[in-house]
C-alpha cells in the first residue's frame, strides 16, 4: 500500500517560473491538504480538499492553486515562483475530515532562486 | 482561536534515558490534541492522539502522552528513549469543526547520543 505519494522530492526553479507538485494517494480518502513547512515554524496549511471537485483555501494560499478533479489526485500549482515560495511542501490525506490522523506523503523541497 | 507552542526547540538526550517534550496549548473548549513525528526526509507520522476519556494517552513506539486541562498542556514522553527516536517532534490541537483548522507547533527536534 503506498499511501500518499509526492514527486518530486527536490526541485530548483528560476523566479517567474512555474511547476506542478503532485499528489497521489491510495487509500480513498475523500480529504486531501497541501501544508507548506518552514524553518522553525509549524505547517501551515495552502489549500484543501473535501472531495473530488470541491477545494477550498488554507491559511496561505496566495501564490498558489489546486484542482481536484478525482479523488486519488490533488496537484499544487505554482503560476510564477517567488523567493518566499522556497519551502518543503507536504500532501496529506484523511478519511474524514474532523480530527482524524492526517496521513502524510515524504515532502517536496523546492528552492527558488 | 486556538494555538500551540513547543517552547523547546532542540533537546538531546542520552540512549536510554527519559524523555518529556512539552506542549501547551490555547483554546477556550475542549482541544483535540496530537502528537506527530517527522523523521529525517520523511513525511509525519501520527504517535498518538486525544479527543476525551482517559487523559492518560498510549501511542505508537511506546510514547504516550498526558493532557493536563489545568495547565493546558500536553506533555509527550518516554522511558527509554532509542537511538531511532531521533526526529523532529510537532503537537497540534484542532477544534471540532475539522482538520483544515489543525494548528501545529513549531516542532522540537531530538537528538540522541550514546
Amino acid at each position: 500500500n503506498a499511501g500518499v505519494t509526492q514527486t518530486p522530492k527536490f526541485r530548483i526553479l528560476k523566479i517567474g517560473q512555474s511547476m506542478t507538485l503532485q499528489c497521489t494517494q491510495d487509500m480513498n480518502h475523500n480529504y486531501m491538504y497541501w501544508y507548506r513547512q518552514d524553518p522553525g515554524m509549524g505547517l501551515k496549511l495552502i489549500y484543501y480538499s473535501v472531495g473530488a471537485g470541491i477545494t477550498d483555501k488554507g491559511e496561505v494560499p496566495n501564490g498558489y492553486n489546486v484542482s481536484r478533479s478525482t479523488t486519488e489526485d490533488f496537484p499544487l500549482r505554482l503560476e510564477l515562483a517567488a523567493p518566499s515560495q522556497t519551502s518543503v511542501y507536504f500532501c496529506a490525506s484523511s478519511y474524514s475530515g474532523t480530527n482524524e490522523k492526517l496521513f502524510f506523503g515524504s515532502g517536496t523541497q523546492l528552492s527558488v532562486l | 482561536a486556538q494555538s500551540v507552542t513547543q517552547p523547546d526547540i532542540h533537546i538531546t538526550v542520552s540512549e536510554g534515558a527519559s524523555l518529556e517534550l512539552r506542549c501547551n496549548y490555547s483554546y477556550g473548549a475542549t482541544p483535540y490534541l496530537f502528537w506527530y513525528v517527522q523523521s529525517p526526509g520523511q513525511g509525519l507520522q501520527l504517535l498518538l492522539k486525544y479527543f476525551s476519556g482517559d487523559t492518560l494517552v498510549q501511542g505508537i513506539k511506546g510514547f504516550e502522552a498526558e493532557f493536563k486541562r489545568s495547565q493546558s498542556s500536553f506533555n509527550l514522553r518516554k522511558p527509554s528513549v532509542h537511538w531511532s527516536d531521533a526526529a523532529e517532534y510537532f503537537c497540534a490541537v484542532g477544534v471540532s469543526v475539522g482538520n483544515e483548522k489543525l494548528t501545529f507547533g513549531t516542532g522540537t527536534r531530538l537528538t540522541i547520543i550514546p
